[in-house]
C-alpha cells in the first residue's frame, strides 16, 4: 500500500498570501496524483489531477507540481473561499490512498 | 447536471447489515467506474470499494482490506445505480459514505463528481 503523508496538518495564512501544501508518497506514484478541496459539511471537490492539471472551473491561483513521490499544491493570493481542508490522493496503484489532509485556516 | 445521490444510511447494531444505494443522473452511468469513499466525521477520506464499467479492462471490483469479505459492491446500469452491501458491521465502519465517479470512461481513478454522502452509524 502506498502511504500518503501531507504536511503541515494545519496552515495559518492571511488572505492575499500564498500557501504551499506538501504531499509525500511512500513510493513513486509517477504523476498519478490528485488534489481535492473539502469545506465543512460538503463533499470533496476535485482541484488538480495528473499532478498539475486543473479541473474544470478551478481558478488559476491553484497550481500543482512534483513527480515521483514529492508533490506540492500552491494556492497563490488566498481568497476567503479557499480556507478549507485539502487532500491528496494517489491513483497509481491499488488500494487508492489519501493523505491525512491539510487544513488551511485564516491567520 | 451530473449528479450522484446516496441513500440507505442508518443506525445499525454491531454485526448487522445495511445496503447503501447511489443513483446517478446527467451522464452515461454505464461507461464509468464508480466508487465508495468514506469519512469519519472530523477525519480524513478513506477509499472503500470500486467497480469498473462493464467494458473496462482489469479487475471488475476492488476493496479496501478493511472491508474485504464483509462488503460487496455492485451496480445496475439499467437503473443507473450503485450499491454497497455492508455485512458484519463494526463500530469502525461508522462514517459518511460518499458515492463518486472517475472523470473519464476507462481512465484513471481520480474522482470528479461526488454525492453529498449518507451517514452510517454502527452502535448498540
Amino acid at each position: 500500500e502506498t502511504v500518503m503523508t501531507q504536511s503541515p496538518a494545519t496552515l495559518s495564512v492571511s488572505p492575499g498570501e500564498s500557501a504551499t501544501l506538501s504531499c509525500r508518497a511512500s513510493q513513486s506514484v509517477r504523476s498519478l496524483l490528485t488534489w481535492y478541496q473539502q469545506k465543512p459539511g460538503q463533499a470533496p471537490r476535485l482541484l488538480i489531477y495528473d499532478t498539475s492539471t486543473r479541473a474544470t472551473g478551478i481558478p488559476a491561483r491553484f497550481s500543482g507540481s512534483g513527480s515521483g513521490a514529492e508533490f506540492t499544491l500552491t494556492i497563490s493570493s488566498l481568497q476567503s473561499e479557499d480556507f478549507a481542508v485539502y487532500y491528496c490522493q494517489q491513483y497509481a496503484s491499488w488500494p487508492l490512498t489519501f493523505g491525512g489532509g491539510t487544513k488551511v485556516e485564516i491567520k | 447536471e451530473v449528479q450522484l445521490v446516496e441513500s440507505g444510511g442508518d443506525l445499525v447494531q454491531p454485526g448487522g447489515s445495511l445496503r447503501l444505494s447511489c443513483v446517478a443522473s446527467g451522464f452515461t452511468f454505464s461507461s464509468y467506474a464508480v466508487l465508495w469513499v468514506r469519512q469519519v466525521p472530523g477525519k480524513g477520506l478513506e477509499w472503500v470499494s470500486a467497480i469498473r464499467a462493464s467494458g473496462d479492462s482489469g479487475d471488475p471490483t476492488y476493496y479496501a482490506d478493511s472491508v474485504k469479505g464483509r462488503f460487496t459492491i455492485s451496480r445496475d446500469d439499467s437503473k443507473n445505480a450503485l450499491y454497497l452491501q455492508m455485512n458484519s458491521l463494526r463500530a469502525g465502519d461508522t462514517a459518511v459514505y460518499y458515492c463518486t465517479k472517475i472523470a473519464n470512461p476507462g481512465g484513471y481513478f481520480y474522482l470528479d463528481v461526488w454525492g453529498k454522502g449518507t451517514t452510517v452509524t454502527v452502535s448498540s
